[in-house]
């Protein structure tokens, strides 16, 4: 069973702080991908990535997969409180049409 | 530029009535997909279809059914609802490229509650 790992669990910062997020698996992930879901709406993809050692920035935010493509992490500088969300990570695998989500991090930033 | 549309937004259902959740999306995305998400349990796939005509289960089909006669729509249908079913409920699309499902789009979500 292909497993991803989300840590930590719950993460609550203060603005301007920094910080990362991890998304960890014993399997090998053809693409991983990272969303960011706020309360009551549907998870709104952030990036996709495909290489190993691959490194995305959307702004403030950059993502990193792991050379071997069995991890994962998200770094976020100087946060602010719009990046308040729960953040999940899903990866393919092979031929597998269908996505393995983590469990998610749920962030807070306080004013 | 609509992408994901799933109605209502909330219900409420007495145990063993029945209900369909719609999805509709404009993309042309082949893929869709129905997901339920508990607290502290993550997303949930239920079933999932490839195109117009083709669909399977996932990981909890169990008291639900699907249909895809277009590629626009993706309706879930619950019979005999049950409270083990309150949820909240999601329809997503994508397409598929050589590194697998790509491009994911979500719907707002429909929030049920069985009692």
């Amino acid at each position: 069973t292909q497993l991803l790992e989300q840590s930590p669990q719950f993460l609550s910062i203060q603005e301007g702080e920094n910080l990362t997020v991890y998304c960890n698996s014993s399997s090998v992930f053809s693409s991983l991908q990272w969303y960011r879901q706020e309360p009551g709406e549907g998870p709104v993809l952030l990036v996709t990535v495909v290489t190993g050692g691959e490194v995305k920035k959307l702004k403030r935010l950059t993502f990193q997969f792991g050379d071997a493509r069995k991890d994962s992490s998200l770094h976020i500088t100087a946060a602010q409180p719009g990046d308040t969300g729960l953040y999940l990570c899903a990866g393919t695998a092979g031929n597998n049409r269908k996505l393995i989500w983590g469990l998610g991090t749920s962030l807070a930033v306080n004013p | 530029n609509a992408g994901v549309t799933q109605t209502p937004k909330f219900r409420i259902l007495k145990i063993g009535q029945s209900m369909t959740l719609q999805c509709a999306q404009d993309m042309n995305h082949n893929y869709m997909y129905w997901y339920r998400q508990d607290p502290g349990m993550g997303l949930k796939l239920i079933y999932y279809s490839v195109g117009a005509g083709i669909t399977d289960k996932g990981e909890v089909p169990n008291g639900y059914n699907v249909s895809r006669s277009t590629t626009e729509d993706f309706p879930l249908r619950l019979e005999l609802a049950a409270p083990s079913q309150t949820s909240v409920y999601f329809c997503a699309s994508s397409y598929l490229d050589s590194s697998g499902p790509y491009g994911y789009t979500f719907g707002s979500g429909t929030r049920l509650t069985v009692v």
